[in-house]
């Protein structure tokens, strides 16, 4: 079975350009999750997906910062404009979420390594 | 307050050794529990879940402490291919994954 896959895995960009990070969920998961991990901060989760719908986008660090998941094959995150301090490696994830407690754990993808110079 | 806590480590610790991590959780509402592995430079992927009586996987044995809203995991007999990141992970309202910081495990020969 395909797990969660992402695109691209590294991605090197300027200062001020626009980055779009690319997630494709397990097929019939319907939770999708953006985390980003630092080594000052862990793993923070950014938004949650369920249903294609954002649950809670709490996380979200800024107005830079920007998902959708417009079906449930696929979700974006977009940071316009890049700043240096927005380099870390950014996590998608994918889990069922039963109300008959038929869940699952979260399944990452590889991860994007972003490097903003 | 942060969701869930670790201790960072690093645990330097020599292979045959046991070696026990421990994390506490803030939402005594939480229902779902985990730990995560994470090797250098990959994804976490789930090592095991955590049920309230305890659960046993090999070397690896997990305990909840619902009381003291406290998770701890056990390695026992620790090889060298243990050596990694170990994430402590909570699941909490509307299928919401809670990650620990991550504590840092190197076994030596």
């Amino acid at each position: 079975d395909a797990g969660v896959i992402q695109s691209p895995r590294h991605e090197v960009t300027e200062m001020g350009q626009e980055v779009t990070l690319r997630c494709k969920p397990i097929s019939g998961h319907n939770s999708l999750f953006w985390y980003r991990q630092t080594m000052m901060r862990g793993l923070e989760l950014l938004i949650y997906f369920n249903n294609n719908v954002p649950i809670d986008d709490s996380g979200m660090p800024e107005d830079r910062f920007s998902a959708k998941m417009p079906n449930a094959s696929f979700s974006t995150l977009k940071i316009q404009p890049s700043e240096p301090r927005d380099s870390a490696v950014y996590f998608c994830a994918s889990s069922f979420f039963g109300a008959g407690g038929t869940n699952t754990e979260a399944f990452f993808g590889q991860g994007t390594r972003l490097t903003v110079v | 307050r942060k969701e869930v806590e670790q201790d960072p480590g690093p645990f330097n610790v020599p292979e045959g050794a046991t070696v026990a991590f421990n994390c506490t959780y803030s939402n005594s509402a939480s229902q779902s529990f985990f730990w995560y592995r994470q090797d250098c430079r990959k994804e976490p992927k789930l090592l095991m879940s955590v049920y309230s009586s305890g659960n046993e996987d090999g070397r690896f044995t997990a305990q909840l402490n619902r009381a003291s809203q406290y998770i701890s995991l056990l390695i026992r007999d620790s090889k060298l291919s243990d050596s990694a990141t170990y994430l402590c992970v909570v699941k909490g309202n509307f299928n919401k994954f809670y990650f620990g910081s991550g504590t840092k495990l190197n076994v030596k020969p």
